[in-house]
């Protein structure tokens, strides 16, 4: 399977401030994912980053908010924009290849600790 | 739409007893289903899938799980818990076509006792 990176592994930033969290995969991939997972919480889809063309959204997330880069198959960026301490999350990017699987495995990265104060 | 249900957000177990981690699936037809762990401060890693060729599937770690239609079912076992197997675990449903999205459970925490 792919190795998938991210940075910044962790970051404590101040509300009201931005933080792009980057994505890189070892390999091209068809679909890259980006997920939050509150404290104790379970994983919810945030947006499909699609190449070259902007990302879509699930229901009660917004470009605003989170906007997405896309710039070629193996990077993504995510950028958690006008921070809140509601936004205290972990952020995880995961990828699925079409090319090399057919049941709609993805794989993850090792995830942003975000802390907002 | 589909989802899935994670009975017990923790369980605990001795070391070397059965591990048993329940999911039950909602979907109107057979979907694809996956089990996901995830250790302290780490990303999610894929145990295993399911995707019709077998309703027992076999993973990593000596985890197994199987696929029960009539119980809408895919409950993750493992026969001797290991300390090492202490770390939260989701299980994850997809549909077959169209939809390409995983849907994950709520999670359950599993503990091993010494």
């Amino acid at each position: 399977s792919a190795v998938i990176s991210q940075k910044p592994s962790r970051d404590i930033c101040q509300r009201g401030t931005s933080l792009t969290i980057q994505c890189q995969v070892d390999s091209q991939v068809t679909m890259m994912f980006w997920y939050r997972q509150q404290p104790g919480q379970s994983l919810t889809l945030i947006a499909t980053a699609n190449q070259g063309s902007e990302a879509t959204y699930e229901s009660g997330f917004v470009i605003d908010k989170f906007p997405i880069s896309r710039p070629n198959l193996t990077f993504s960026t995510l950028t958690v924009s006008n921070m809140s301490p509601e936004d205290s999350s972990i952020y995880l990017c995961s990828v699925r290849d079409r090319l090399t699987s057919s049941y709609n495995e993805q794989f993850f990265g090792p995830g942003t600790r975000l802390t907002v104060l | 739409a589909q989802s899935v249900t994670q009975l017990g957000s923790h369980v605990s177990v001795s070391e070397g007893a059965l591990v048993l981690l329940r999911c039950n699936y909602s979907s109107s037809v057979p979907p694809y289903l996956f089990w996901y762990v995830q250790y302290p401060n780490q990303g999610l890693q894929l145990l295993l899938k399911y995707t019709s060729a077998a309703t027992l599937v076999k993973g990593i770690n000596g985890f197994e799980a199987e696929f029960k239609k009539s119980e809408t079912s895919f409950h993750l076992t493992k026969p001797s818990a290991h300390m090492s197997d202490a770390a939260e675990y989701f299980c994850a449903v997809s549909e077959r076509s169209g939809n390409e999205k995983l849907t994950f459970g709520t999670g359950t925490r599993l503990t091993i006792i010494p």
